[in-house]
């Protein structure tokens, strides 16, 4: 069964500190990786798209990376800012790009 | 550009009633993306249009769901007749293809009573 599981649920950190989020999947075949961060009450924003050939993408200060062999995924957030409290979603699309499975989502809150 | 543009942002009905909510994609993107939040299931993908085509709608959780689009700047998601367990969020996204970045909407926050 193909599925997206994120870790932690939930995390707690001090502003100006780094954290990493993990996505494990078992989707298969393989097309893309996304990450997205979702502020409460807005819509889910892109922050990278990975697809197989791909081990690492940055967009400021978030840096994704993607090992195909063990099907792992992290989001690094370097020098954690207030406004980086949101739920981060990892979504993996099967081969072809059309199914698409969603991870539960990371909460993180940063703390001045 | 605007962005995606969904309309209404809110609507609350009672049961039975029939319910369409609207969206505009991006000019000049050919995908676009119908998704249902709620806190239990999270986000899921409801159905993917490509060029105006429904491609995949697998996600659609029964018959009482419909969606079309009739051209490539407009797109409806119709439920006919609501129930209290359609209460969600619903999102549009588009993309100028499928594999690429998508965006998002604000939202409609239905509630059915």
């Amino acid at each position: 069964k193909n599925q997206v599981e994120q870790s932690p649920q939930s995390l707690i950190i001090l502003e100006g500190k780094n954290c990493t989020l993990q996505c494990n999947y078992t989707v298969s075949p393989f097309s893309n990786l996304r990450w997205y961060k979702q502020d409460t009450g807005r819509g889910p924003v892109s922050l990278t798209i990975m697809t197989f050939s791909e081990n690492t993408k940055s967009n400021g200060r978030y840096t994704a990376t993607l090992d195909a062999d063990t099907k792992q995924s992290s989001l690094h957030i370097t020098a954690s800012q207030l406004s980086d409290s949101a739920s981060y979603i990892c979504v993996v699309s099967e081969g072809g790009g059309f199914k698409t499975i969603f991870g539960a989502g990371t909460r993180l809150f940063v703390k001045a | 550009d605007a962005g995606v543009i969904q309309s209404p942002r809110h609507e609350v009905t009672e049961m039975g009633q029939e319910v369409t909510l609207r969206c505009k994609p991006i000019s000049g993107h050919n995908s676009l993306f119908w998704y249902r939040q709620t806190m239990m299931r999270g986000l899921e993908l409801l159905i993917y249009f490509n060029n105006n085509v429904p491609i995949d709608d697998s996600g659609m959780p029964e018959d009482r769901f419909s969606a079309k689009m009739p051209n490539a700047s407009f797109s409806t998601l119709k439920i006919q007749p609501s129930e209290p367990r359609d209460s969600a969020v619903y999102f549009c996204a588009s993309s100028v293809a499928n594999l690429d970045t998508q965006y998002f909407g604000p939202g409609t926050r239905l509630t059915v009573l």
